[in-house]
């Protein structure tokens, strides 16, 4: 059962556009939201989080918003840029776990 | 502040070889630790974790194990390597709200 699912393997962006990455969850109880990304043959890195009692964080380029009625969050990054193409990660952490649970991630393709 | 370090970068091994990745963190104490696996375009399968030394939880029934002999070291070992083990194995550890820090990982191919 899979309880966070990025259903986009791939999204392709113009330079200076805005980029809009989804992410949905079946498990209310969730209590954090996290997006990684990562770049070929090296470790993913944190990019933003968001807590389930808030509806949107923002970190400059980078703005997460939630929506716990549809389960559903989603990665704005605007402007994109080039060196945005990586695979993003939405992941999921439920208070007392000790592991996340990961979405199976999203290329995104930022062309010049 | 914290690092993690993971060795070595890169292995090709045989297959019915045996196999171990060594993962250590730096600055931080009592972490929880944990091995992942990103196959060929795939997502992030977590493997193994563990939440003090000795303590290893399982994820997946594989010819896989796991050891955390000391605090801030997470071993990742086989027996016998099959083809199916080639992949990208990532080390992470957390501390709090299940934010977890990655190592820069290593490339496993199995031939």
């Amino acid at each position: 059962d899979q309880q966070v699912k990025q259903n986009s393997p791939s999204l392709s962006v113009q330079e200076g556009r805005i980029s809009i990455l989804n992410c949905d969850y079946t498990n209310s109880m969730f209590d954090y939201f996290l997006w990684y990304k990562k770049y070929p043959a090296e470790g993913p890195t944190f990019l933003i989080s968001i807590s389930s009692i808030k509806d949107k964080n923002e970190d400059g380029r980078f703005t997460v918003f939630l929506n716990k009625s549809a389960k559903h969050l989603s990665l704005h990054i605007v402007p994109s840029q080039p060196g945005d193409s990586a695979v993003y990660f939405c992941a999921a952490w439920k208070g007392g776990s000790e592991k996340l649970v990961f979405g199976k991630g999203t290329k995104l393709t930022v062309n010049p | 502040s914290q690092t993690i370090h993971q060795w070595p970068a890169t292995l090709v091994q045989p297959v019915g070889s045996p196999l171990s990745l060594e993962c250590t963190v730096e600055g931080t104490s009592n972490p929880n630790l944990y091995w992942y696996r990103q196959a060929a375009g795939r997502g992030l399968q977590l493997l193994f974790y563990s939440v003090g030394i000795g303590q290893i939880s399982s994820e997946v029934p594989q010819n896989l194990s796991a050891s955390r002999p000391q605090d801030r070291q997470f071993i990742l070992s086989s027996k016998k390597l099959l083809l199916s083990d080639s992949g990208f194995y990532l080390c992470a550890w957390s501390r709090l709200a299940g934010v977890e820090s990655f190592g820069p990982g290593t490339r496993l191919t199995v031939t």
